[in-house]
């Protein structure tokens, strides 16, 4: 299993400024992964991680609003930019566990409202 | 898009088994069945997953057709605590959630 933690838990920002949330995993791992969760909403899958590369984006979401940064295995940051009210989500980071085909695991998630 | 259909909402009795059906009419060859559950403000946690065959841990029991189309996910004796919305994905490394199955256990 692995154990993620993210920070921060929750918080409230003016639109227009910019949010960098962390990403920290208990152990090395090759992806990570990026979902926001409006609300009310399902989880909608942002971006993979990989470390040494660009992140891949999923149609709908780019770098310029959602830079994301992967330094090393077992850390990432995603960065929300140029926030406005429709950002306001839950964003949660998750990794993949070892071997082929097996469970994620999942972050508690970031409570973003933007106002 | 989501390639499952699950229904948005059902109810089950404390105590009893909990049937979650879904439907993955086009999954292809080297597809999983995973299935995961939301708890209310909590990041998804795992359940269970499978290929063809039938699988069983401490949590539940999942229940694969032969032709793959659909599946069943069993909770055997639901509590209060199994109140939650419950995902069936399939997929590989990338996981793409539906609106998934609301599903609350009542006393």
């Amino acid at each position: 299993s692995a154990v993620i933690s993210q920070k921060p838990s929750r918080d409230i920002c003016q639109r227009g400024t910019s949010l960098t949330i962390q990403c920290q995993v208990d152990s090395q791992v090759t992806m990570m992964f990026w979902y926001r969760q409006q609300p009310g909403q399902s989880l909608t899958l942002i971006a993979t991680a990989n470390q040494g590369s660009e992140a891949t984006y999923e149609s709908g979401f780019v770098i310029d609003k959602f830079p994301i940064s992967r330094p090393n295995l077992t850390f990432s940051t995603l960065t929300v930019s140029n926030m406005s009210p429709e950002d306001s989500s839950i964003y949660l980071c998750s990794v993949e566990g070892q071997g082929v085909a097996t469970e994620a695991f999942f972050g508690q998630g970031t409570r973003l409202t933007v106002v | 898009d989501a390639k499952t259909t699950q229904p948005p909402s059902m109810d089950c009795a404390e105590g009893r088994a909990a049937n979650l059906p879904c439907n993955h009419s086009t999954i292809s060859g080297n597809e999983y069945v995973y299935w995961y559950r939301q708890i209310h403000s909590q990041g998804p946690q795992y359940i269970i997953h499978g290929l063809k065959n039938n699988e069983t841990n401490e949590m539940a029991s999942l229940i694969i057709t032969e032709d793959r189309k659909s599946s069943t996910l069993i909770l055997p004796h639901a509590t209060l605590r199994d109140t939650a919305v419950y995902y069936c994905i399939v997929g590989d490394y990338k996981l793409s959630f539906g609106a998934g199955t609301t599903v609350t256990v009542r006393a």
